[in-house]
């Protein structure tokens, strides 16, 4: 079991340029999400999907759009790059079980891609 | 909206010296309460699981106890390689939104340092 791959581990863009970030799982989980770390500030969610076809956005969803077309993968696609968007992103994804007074789920993180946009 | 605070921000321990580190937490309807530990360059790797106050679980040399208002995670005895950020998270009530289910907030985290 890989758990969650995501690629690639660290770029360098323009800004102004375009470029998506892999995430992919292989645990058959149904919930995938997106989140950036930043100096000082704690994970903040940019987007996330319940399963294949259904995407949502998170708390700070601006320049980034996702699709899912497959359980396993989970694109996150930078539209036109800005400096702002310089952080770490974390892609993660999760099962779900129990009923509604006991849950039992944990996330499952990626390594990380390091993204510097100048 | 949720919130999460973690305290302190950083803490410096010497090896074997005991110590707590704080999680505060405002949410309507706590599902969960997560502990992860984070490496320099890697992703959180997932700790603990609380659901009520009054749950505890252990892990070797950490233990996490849960309130109706905060969360504890207590290191006995720490050595160099617990060094790491702890990050708590919290989940919020069930929601008919779907994807809300699934929603952690987190916490800014405390880096600890044990010193041998």
């Amino acid at each position: 079991n890989a758990g969650v791959t995501q690629t690639p581990k660290f770029q360098v863009l323009k800004t102004g340029q375009s470029m998506t970030l892999q995430c992919a799982q292989d645990m058959n989980h149904e919930y995938m999400s997106w989140y950036r770390q930043d100096p000082g500030m704690g994970l903040r969610l940019i987007h996330y999907s319940v399963g294949a076809g259904i995407t949502d956005q998170g708390e700070v969803p601006n320049g980034y759009n996702v699709s899912r077309s497959t359980t396993e993968d989970f694109p996150l696609r930078l539209l036109s790059a800005a400096p702002s968007q310089t952080s770490v992103y974390f892609c993660a994804s999760s099962y779900y079980t129990g009923t509604a007074t006991a849950n039992n789920y944990g996330y499952t993180f990626g390594s990380g891609t390091r993204l510097t946009v100048v | 909206e949720d919130q999460v605070t973690q305290s302190p921000e950083a803490l410096r321990l010497q090896e074997g010296e005991s110590s707590s580190l704080n999680c505060s937490y405002t949410v309507s309807g706590l599902r969960g309460l997560f502990w992860y530990r984070q490496d320099p360059g890697k992703g959180p790797e997932f700790l603990f699981t609380l659901y009520s106050a009054g749950e505890e679980k252990e892990k070797e040399r950490l233990k996490a106890t849960l309130t109706k208002k905060e969360s504890f995670l207590h290191i006995t005895a720490p050595k160099p390689e617990d060094s790491a950020t702890y990050l708590c998270a919290v989940q919020g009530p069930r929601s008919y939104s779907g994807g809300s289910n699934y929603k952690l907030t987190f916490g800014k985290g405390t880096l600890l340092t044990v010193n041998p």
